[in-house]
């Protein structure tokens, strides 16, 4: 099985400040790695699929990228509703997993 | 606007059967190449994937887990259903359906799958 692991597991910033979560793969999956918010009682949210494609209706500040087995989430400039548990997730093989979570906290 | 909503019992008996079914609204069920993915969250927890099937009745099923699910789709009613079977408090847990779309470009590259709608969640207790 694919593992993947998330760096931090939290972390809390600044309204306006840049975040970046990574995933890193324990083995090569190309760029089939998505990333989904979760927000307290809620279902996950899609914002980037393929790495790097932002999914319809993500703000801008949201981006992803890749290297190698290692994959990174961005938000450009924090902002309240941000807070939240950012996941992500692997399409590459069965079982298609996800990571343990990055929990983001608002100062 | 496609909308996906879980529904099955709250509370399932240690050793018992665990039934759960999506309803698709809103939308086409049938159209393109999306799979249909049924995913668990314990509470306090991650996110972990239980098994997906394409419309055709084709499964694919998490390894840890694939002794005792069958998941099952049916067109007519734009639904698809889970059960999962010798249930234990483990199994506990909010329980999602979800879209899987893939992404092709115009040149006809394919760049993956992703979970792009999800249901609500339902919380599934096993408890005597």
């Amino acid at each position: 099985d694919i593992q993947l692991t998330q760096s931090p597991s939290s972390l809390s910033a600044s309204v306006g400040d840049r975040v970046t979560i990574t995933c890193r793969a324990s083995q090569s999956i190309l760029t089939y790695l998505n990333w989904y918010q979760q927000k307290p009682g809620q279902a996950p949210v899609l914002l980037i699929y393929a790495a790097s494609f932002l999914h319809g209706g993500v703000p801008s500040r949201f981006s992803g990228g890749s290297s190698g087995t290692g994959f990174t989430l961005t938000i450009s400039s924090l902002q309240p509703e941000d807070s939240a548990t950012y996941y992500c997730q692997q399409s590459d093989s069965a079982p298609f997993n996800f990571g343990p979570g990055t929990k983001v906290d608002i100062k | 606007q496609v909308q996906l909503q879980e529904s099955g019992p709250g509370v399932v008996k240690p050793s018992q059967t665990l039934s759960l079914t999506c309803s698709v609204s809103g939308g086409p069920f049938t159209s393109g190449s999306s799979y249909w993915s049924w995913i668990r969250q314990p509470a306090g927890r991650g996110l972990e994937w239980i098994g997906r099937i394409y419309n055709s009745g084709t499964t694919n099923y998490n390894p840890s887990l694939k002794s005792r699910i069958t998941m099952s789709v049916d067109t007519s009613k734009n639904q698809f259903s889970l059960k999962l079977n010798s249930v234990t408090a483990a199994d506990t847990a909010i329980y999602y359906c979800a879209r899987v779309n893939s992404y092709y470009d115009a040149d006809g590259y394919y760049y993956g799958w992703y979970f792009d709608l999800w249901g609500r969640g339902t919380l599934v207790s096993v408890s005597s």
